[in-house]
């Protein structure tokens, strides 16, 4: 089976451009989340989906930052403009989301470089 | 909100020796505990996760462990072999939608 599927693996862009990162969740699973990783701050939740309904965007840092879910087998992760702080790997998960808690299961990242 | 400490940051041990690495979270509400293993250049793998109504949890050479009240949780990985090398992180949830807080992650290193 199809794990969770990043696109780009590597990003590198000068700062001020714009940056999509997209993600292809595992078929089935109706919750999807991004996650931001980096050294200073560890692993955290940026934004999560539920039947493509973003239901926490507490986590987005500000507003250069969005994401969409046109559909529940694609999501895509937007920053414009891009600063060097943005600089990161971003990860995409997936799972069965209801009341039941279940794995989620990620993808293998976009390391992000802005210059 | 919910906080999750992981200790140590940094673990290393020979092969064939156990591995523990503990967690604490603040919120009494949390119910979902997974692990997870990081490999270099990889997303992170749930390796094995516990629900709030049961004490332990055991697959194979993992085990982890649940104390509800002192609100602590722990990995225990025994007859430790190179290839278990990696960033360990737990996590703790109390959604529905599985809203995981991670902890900062342990460092083990198997020594051949």
């Amino acid at each position: 089976d199809a794990g969770v599927i990043q696109s780009p693996r590597h990003e590198v862009t000068e700062m001020g451009q714009e940056v999509t990162l997209r993600c292809k969740p595992i078929s089935g699973h109706n919750s999807l989340f991004w996650y931001r990783q980096t050294m200073m701050r560890g692993l955290e939740l940026l934004i999560y989906f539920n039947n493509n309904v973003p239901i926490d965007d507490s986590g987005m840092p500000e507003d250069r930052f969005s994401a969409k879910m046109p559909n529940a087998s694609f999501s895509t992760l937007k920053i414009q403009p891009s600063e060097p702080r943005d600089s990161a790997v971003y990860f995409c998960a997936s799972t069965l989301g209801g009341s039941s808690n279940q794995p989620q299961h990620f993808g293998d990242g976009t390391r992000l470089s802005i210059l | 909100g919910e906080n999750v400490e992981q200790h140590p940051s940094t673990l290393s041990v020979q092969e064939g020796d156990s591995a523990v690495i503990k967690c604490t979270y603040s919120d009494s509400a949390s119910n979902y505990f997974p692990w997870y293993k990081q490999e270099l250049g990889k997303g992170p793998q749930l390796i094995i996760d516990i629900r709030s109504n049961v004490g332990e949890k055991k697959d194979q050479r993992i085990a982890v462990t649940l104390n509800k009240t002192a609100k602590h949780f722990s990995l225990h990985i025994t007859e430790t072999q190179p290839e278990d090398s990696a960033v360990y992180f737990c996590a703790a949830s109390n959604t529905g939608f599985q809203k995981l807080v991670f902890g900062t992650g342990t460092r083990l290193l198997v020594s051949p």
